[in-house]
């Protein structure tokens, strides 16, 4: 049980449409984490909130990508105008606060997006 | 510079064999974290294993260890006793500094295919 629920699973859109992807922990937690995986480069991190709070958010690639923790169990990562080359998978991962000195993280599933 | 290193991209191993992968990493910080995560096909983010940077033993969690050489700044996962269900892409994963901040740095991968 990874803990997070993300949706959509799958997202085709066309060029110029706003993109919007959920994430929602579903066990305790004090960090979460937005990354993206591509071929060409890798898993990046994006975006991370501590305690709901966005921490650092410099690997957000422009101004076109936003993302908000309105709550610990919500959080959201939006994309307007989507283009092409955000074509990628959207991860969410958190970190459980439980006492744990590994600091592991725990993924969704991850939504793919598909920009035409 | 790269700090974490994952320099085969592919690896084929016979079912029932033992396979390592290899991870290289770069940290002038004392204390960090290595972690090793595993991502199958239906392309979810799995946590396999950790391995502190002050740690004695290297880490085994069940059929996995994590060959820690710290003077190299290697951490190699050791797959024991192959199934075919192993076959997926591998991460190499670390993290810096105390407490605090748990934000990951991922290598490339690895693709590891099984073979029956």
């Amino acid at each position: 049980d990874a803990g997070v629920i993300q949706s959509p699973r799958h997202e085709v859109t066309e060029m110029g449409q706003e993109v919007t992807l959920r994430c929602k922990p579903i066990s305790g937690h004090d960090s979460l984490f937005w990354y993206r995986q591509t071929m060409m480069r890798g898993l990046e991190l994006l975006i991370y909130f501590n305690n709901n709070v966005p921490i650092d958010d410099s690997g957000m690639p422009e101004d076109r990508f936003s993302a908000k923790m309105p709550n610990a169990s919500f959080s959201t990562l939006k994309i307007q105008p989507s283009e092409p080359r955000d074509s990628a998978v959207y991860f969410c991962a958190i970190h459980r606060d439980q006492g744990r000195v590994t600091g592991e993280l725990f993924f969704g599933e991850g939504s793919r997006l598909t920009v035409l | 510079a790269q700090k974490i290193t994952q320099t085969q991209p592919g690896m084929f191993v016979q079912e029932k064999e033992a396979v390592t992968l290899d991870c290289t990493y770069d940290t002038s910080d004392p204390s960090y974290g290595l972690f090793w995560y595993k991502q199958p096909s239906s392309g979810e983010m799995i946590f396999l294993i950790y391995q502190g940077s002050y740690d004695q033993q290297n880490a085994t969690e069940g059929r996995y260890s994590l060959n820690f050489q710290k003077a190299r700044k290697s951490a190699n996962l050791v797959i024991s006793a192959s199934q075919l269900g192993d076959s997926a892409m591998y991460f190499c994963a670390m993290r810096e500094g105390r407490g605090g901040s748990y934000i990951p740095t991922f290598g490339r991968g690895t693709s590891l295919i099984v073979h029956p």
